[in-house]
This record gives C-alpha cells, sequence and structure tokens, in this order.
C-alpha cells in the first residue's frame, strides 16, 4: 500500500506571500488520481484540485497543483488570511479499490 | 447542488453497533454515475476512508481492510440515502464520521458527526 508523506508539518508565512505544500508517494503513482483538500476547524474537507493539477467548481487560481510519479505539489500563490487551514494530499487506486490521505499540513498566515 | 446531511448518534457503547445516515439532495443514491463513502477523522488516524456503495445496474460494495469484517453500508432508495453500520465498536472508533459523495476524489461531503465509544 502506498503511503502518503507530506511536508512541512507546519508553514508560517504572511499574506500575499506563495505557499508549496509537498507530497511525497512511497511508489509512484502512475494513474493521476491524487487530489488536495483544505479543511478549516469544525468544517469537513473541501476538495481544491483532483487529478494532480484540475481545480474543482469554485476554487480561487491562486490554488494550483502539479507534479508526477512520487513527489505531488500544492501551490498557493498568493496567500489570504482564509487560507489558514490543514490541507491534505489524497490519491486513489484500483484494483483493488484504495483510498489514502496523508497526514495534512497546516498552513498559518502570520 | 449536491447537498449530503447526516444524522444518528454521538455516543455508543463498547461492543455495540454504531449507525449513521446521510441523505442526499441534489442526486440519486441508485445513479449510474455516482458513488456513496463513509469517511472517518481522528487524531491518532488522520483521515481514513471505510467503505462506499454505487449503483451500475445493481449495486456494489467495496469496504477498507481495515473494518471490512465489522463494517456494512446500505442504500435505502426509498429516502434516497445511504447508512453506515460499524460493530463490535471499541474506543479506537471514537472519532469524526463523514459521508461523501465522488470516486477517486470526494467533492461533496456531510457536515460531520463526532462519535465517541464509551460505557
Amino acid at each position: 500500500e502506498i503511503v502518503l508523506m507530506q511536508s512541512p508539518g507546519t508553514l508560517s508565512l504572511s499574506p500575499g506571500e506563495r505557499a508549496t505544500l509537498s507530497c511525497r508517494a512511497s511508489q509512484s503513482i502512475s494513474n493521476n488520481l491524487l487530489g488536495w483538500y483544505q479543511q478549516k476547524p469544525g468544517q469537513a474537507p473541501r476538495l481544491l484540485i483532483y487529478e494532480v493539477s484540475s481545480r474543482a467548481t469554485g476554487i480561487p487560481d491562486r490554488f494550483s497543483g502539479s507534479g508526477s510519479g512520487t513527489d505531488f505539489t500544492l501551490t498557493i500563490s498568493r496567500l489570504e488570511p482564509e487560507d489558514s487551514a490543514v490541507y491534505y494530499c489524497q490519491y486513489h487506486v484500483n484494483p483493488p479499490p484504495t483510498w489514502t490521505f496523508g497526514q495534512g499540513t497546516k498552513v498559518e498566515i502570520k | 447542488q449536491v447537498q449530503l446531511q447526516q444524522s444518528g448518534p454521538g455516543l455508543v457503547k463498547p461492543s455495540q453497533t454504531l449507525s449513521l445516515t446521510c441523505a442526499i439532495s441534489g442526486d440519486s443514491v441508485s445513479s449510474n454515475s455516482a458513488a456513496w463513502s463513509w469517511i472517518r477523522q481522528s487524531p491518532s488516524r488522520g483521515l481514513e476512508f471505510l467503505g462506499r456503495t454505487y449503483y451500475r445496474s445493481k449495486w456494489y460494495n467495496d469496504y477498507a481492510l481495515s473494518v471490512k469484517s465489522r463494517i456494512t453500508i446500505n442504500p435505502d432508495t426509498s429516502k434516497n440515502q445511504f447508512s453506515l453500520q460499524l460493530n463490535s465498536v471499541t474506543p479506537e472508533d471514537t472519532a469524526v464520521y463523514y459521508c461523501a459523495g465522488g470516486h477517486s476524489t470526494f467533492p461533496t461531503w456531510g457536515q460531520g458527526t463526532l462519535v465517541t465509544v464509551s460505557s
């Protein structure tokens, strides 16, 4: 089973700065079925990116995804105060049908 | 716009059965293009996919190996909803439980239910 490792654990940046979040897989993900979520306290996760680089409905274009193989990145180009949250990567493979989440990166806005 | 509304008890005794329901609006539980899942989140286990149900001319289920012996997910077409049953719960099953819609990723989520397993 592929394990997803996210880094850094916490990122502390100022508004307007660029945030780069990493998601590294223990084995190559060849099907590109990797997504990113944002979760704020007391809320359900919100899908930001699917299939590595496609933005979900209503997601601002300051959020972008990239990567291939074992290394994937979520970039927030210009941080806004409301971007303070925990961000998770997640992949899917079949067969057997498996959905796996990373442990999360917390983004703090100074 | 698809919306999911969860219901069910927030406290379950050890060894008993955890039961939650997720009502769907804006889509059908028996849609040939949808899939309906349960995911839980705890500090110790993070986000964990539990299982899903979907209809493709007949009903199918996929369950995570970690709970396969204890889990049942059932559709209810008369009420356009689906349910989760997790048997023989222990304190390790304490978590926030979410229902979700989607295939490889999950664009739609319920509001979450904190379920505590305690006597």
